[in-house]
């Protein structure tokens, strides 16, 4: 089975900060790649998907990137709401999570 | 407007089976692309993939949990039927269904665009 292992496990970020947390995948999966946020107590919201696509809705300063084995999402500038974690996926494996916390 | 929604036990006993449904509206698992899959998460731990059904009623497994797991589909209740036998305490989590769409889908993989609210159960005697 395919691993992914994301990096930082923890962030501490300031609002407007730029903010980058990166996805390696232990083999090749092109660019099929998703990246969730989830709240406490919430589902998660899918975010970007095949790596670098927009989902509708999702404001524009988050961005998707990579493909093959590494991956990154970035916050361009963080705000209030985006604290919070994000996982990737590929499939029917996901990461072990990023929790975004403010500094 | 796509919703779905979990239901079932709150609390189930060790060896006991779990039957989870997930009631959606607003698309059809007869959709060609369509699936619904079920994902768990243990409280303060990281999700993980249970089980998908496709459109065609192809099923798929977690590899590790793929004796006890069971997902099935009534397509005329649009429900997704879920079961797992001989629980154990390890098996509390969050269990959340998700829709794939079709333009999140193929071969190459897929992707989750609405989830459920997700059902807590606890696995205790």
């Amino acid at each position: 089975d395919i691993q992914m292992t994301q990096s930082p496990s923890t962030l501490s970020a300031s609002v407007g900060d730029r903010v980058t947390i990166t996805c390696r995948a232990s083999q090749s999966i092109s660019s099929w790649l998703a990246w969730y946020q989830q709240k406490p107590g919430k589902a998660p919201k899918l975010l970007i998907y095949k790596a670098s696509s927009l989902e509708s809705g999702v404001p524009s300063r988050f961005s998707g990137s990579g493909s093959g084995t590494e991956f990154t999402l970035t916050i361009s500038s963080l705000q209030p709401d985006d604290f919070a974690t994000y996982y990737c996926q590929q499939s029917w494996t996901f990461g072990q999570g990023t929790k975004v916390e403010i500094k | 407007q796509v919703t779905l929604r979990e239901s079932g036990p709150a609390l189930v006993k060790p060896t006991q089976t779990l039957t989870l449904t997930c009631t959606f509206s607003g698309f059809s698992l007869s959709t060609s692309g369509m699936c619904v899959s079920w994902i768990r998460q243990p409280p303060g731990k990281a999700l993980e993939w249970l089980a998908r059904i496709d459109w065609d009623d192809d099923k798929y497994y977690s590899t590790s949990l793929k004796t006890r797991l069971t997902i099935s589909k009534d397509t005329s209740k649009n429900q997704v039927v879920l079961t797992m036998t001989n629980m154990d305490p390890v098996d509390t989590a969050t269990y959340y269904c998700a829709r794939i769409h079709p333009r999140l889908y193929d071969s190459s993989g897929y992707y989750y665009d609405y989830w459920g609210q997700g059902t807590l159960v606890t696995v205790s005697s």
